[in-house]
């Protein structure tokens, strides 16, 4: 069965600086789907970035981006200049590529965020 | 603002009755999960359902039932309700295209419903 890994509970940042979330995860499928969302304090899970597993380049939204080393199982999330209205929940979350009954996210245990002033 | 919606927002109710859940997806999706996120947790996978019908299911117990209506909104119903029940329960919609080679797009979820069991 797959696993999703958060190691990092609680992480603060300046305003304005880049931090980075870790995220690790095991499965024995070569191709499937990770997401990062995000999850302030109003509940309403965010997707923020995604990224195919057959896909080399790392996914980048705006001041988001990813590293992923599919070797390794790793999927971090990088986001530069932070914001406060970046601050929140974020889960790394794994999908299987296909669809039906192997559809569903598994979720890491989240990474809370504080930016501060 | 991701088009899925749910009700209520909240939800108060007593050990052993039962309780209904409403999500509406977004226009397009034909797929809708339901997800439970107990306090400083992780969402956990309840089921799927896509075409009226449940196409997968985590490990959780037969109390925990569903529907899927024409439109591809969506009920979660919970009996005997546990203090254990006690989470967040989100709901999220996708579309399903099987012709593409069984490829299934992101998951959108709604705000949530809180429940509480006393």
């Amino acid at each position: 069965a797959q696993t999703v890994t958060q190691s990092q509970p609680e992480m603060s940042v300046q305003e304005a600086e880049t931090v980075t979330l870790s995220c690790t995860y095991d499965t024995s499928e070569s191709d499937y789907y990770l997401f990062w969302y995000k999850q302030p304090p109003s509940r309403q899970m965010i997707l923020v970035i995604r990224q195919e597993a057959y896909k080399q380049q790392n996914a980048t939204e705006n001041r988001f981006s990813v590293n992923f080393q599919k070797a390794a199982k790793s999927f971090s999330l990088k986001i530069s200049d932070s914001q406060l209205g970046d601050a929140a929940m974020y889960f790394c979350a794994y999908r299987s590529v296909h669809g039906g009954s192997q559809g569903n996210l598994i979720f890491g245990k989240g990474t809370k965020l504080s930016v501060k002033p | 603002e991701t088009g899925v919606t749910q009700s209520p927002t909240h939800l108060i109710k007593t050990r052993g009755q039962q309780v209904t859940l409403r999500c509406s997806s977004q226009s397009g999706h034909n797929t809708v999960s339901w997800y439970q996120q107990a306090l400083g947790q992780g969402p956990q996978f309840i089921f799927q359902y896509y075409r009226e019908e449940e196409n997968g299911r985590g490990n959780f117990p037969p109390r925990f039932s569903g529907l899927q209506f024409p439109n591809y909104s969506s009920e979660l119903n919970v009996n005997a309700l546990e203090l254990d029940d006690s989470a967040l329960y989100l709901c999220a919609s996708s579309l399903w295209v099987i012709q593409d080679l069984n490829h299934q797009e992101t998951q959108y979820f709604g705000p949530g419903t809180r429940l509480l069991v006393l």
